[in-house]
């Protein structure tokens, strides 16, 4: 079983619809993040949490929304979703008590807006 | 603004070839580099570099950062068709919060 759980990995939505994305992991990690991943712009961090209590936005929240609802799981809202929010997502996780900045990522879940 | 670059955009080569992958980073604090691999799901980890000068090295792979002129590059020699794959370097800007800045990789393809 994965370490880092996405769910669900392909979903098809309209416009205006509310989406929500989860992810769970089993690593015992307290950081989380999301992550959508665009043809030619790579990765972007839409919103992180350091713990149960901490959420931060990230470089383009706009649109989005999180909750962390326990440490194992980290959930991503579009309230309104729009086109141009089709794109690859990926939840990750990190242990700063490595010290590496490595990132383990979930599957993705590729999610398309018409 | 921080940012990361990597070139070229793709690459086409035939198995056995050698390959050199480039990435070039803008940030207002560094505190290592990062390599993934990117199959068809999740990107996987290959190298972080922290010190300028000292190769990594995992079979076919290996990479070094300059720290001077702001670069890593990711070797690949021998190539397989199972090299095949998007590179995406990444650069750790903060001190302890891993809030990594991706470029936007290389896609790799090579051909048997």
């Amino acid at each position: 079983d994965a370490d880092v759980t996405q769910t669900p990995r392909n979903r098809i939505t309209k416009t205006g619809k509310r989406i929500m994305l989860e992810c769970s992991q089993t690593k015992g990690h307290d950081r989380m993040y999301w992550y959508r991943q665009d043809p030619g712009l790579g990765l972007r961090l839409i919103y992180y949490s350091f713990d149960v209590k901490d959420i931060n936005k990230g470089e383009i929240s706009d649109g989005y929304s999180v909750s962390r609802q326990a440490q194992a799981k980290f959930s991503l809202s579009l309230e309104s979703a729009i086109p141009n929010q089709t794109a690859l997502y990926f939840c990750a996780t990190s242990d700063p008590g490595q010290n590496t900045g490595e990132l383990f990522f979930g599957e993705g879940s590729r999610l398309t807006v018409l | 603004e921080d940012k990361v670059v990597q070139s070229p955009l793709s690459l086409v080569v035939h198995e056995g070839d050698t390959v050199t992958l480039n990435c070039s980073y803008e940030v207002t604090n560094f505190r290592s580099l990062l390599w993934y691999k990117q199959e068809k799901k999740a990107p996987t980890f290959l190298f972080m570099l922290t010190s300028s000068g000292i190769e990594k090295k995992s079979g076919r792979l290996s990479s070094i950062l300059d720290k001077k002129e702001l670069s890593s590059i990711l070797n690949i020699t021998a190539t397989q068709t199972g090299d095949s794959a998007i590179y995406l370097c990444a650069v750790d800007p903060f001190y302890n919060t891993d809030k990594l800045i991706f470029g936007t990789g290389t896609r790799l393809q090579v051909f048997p």
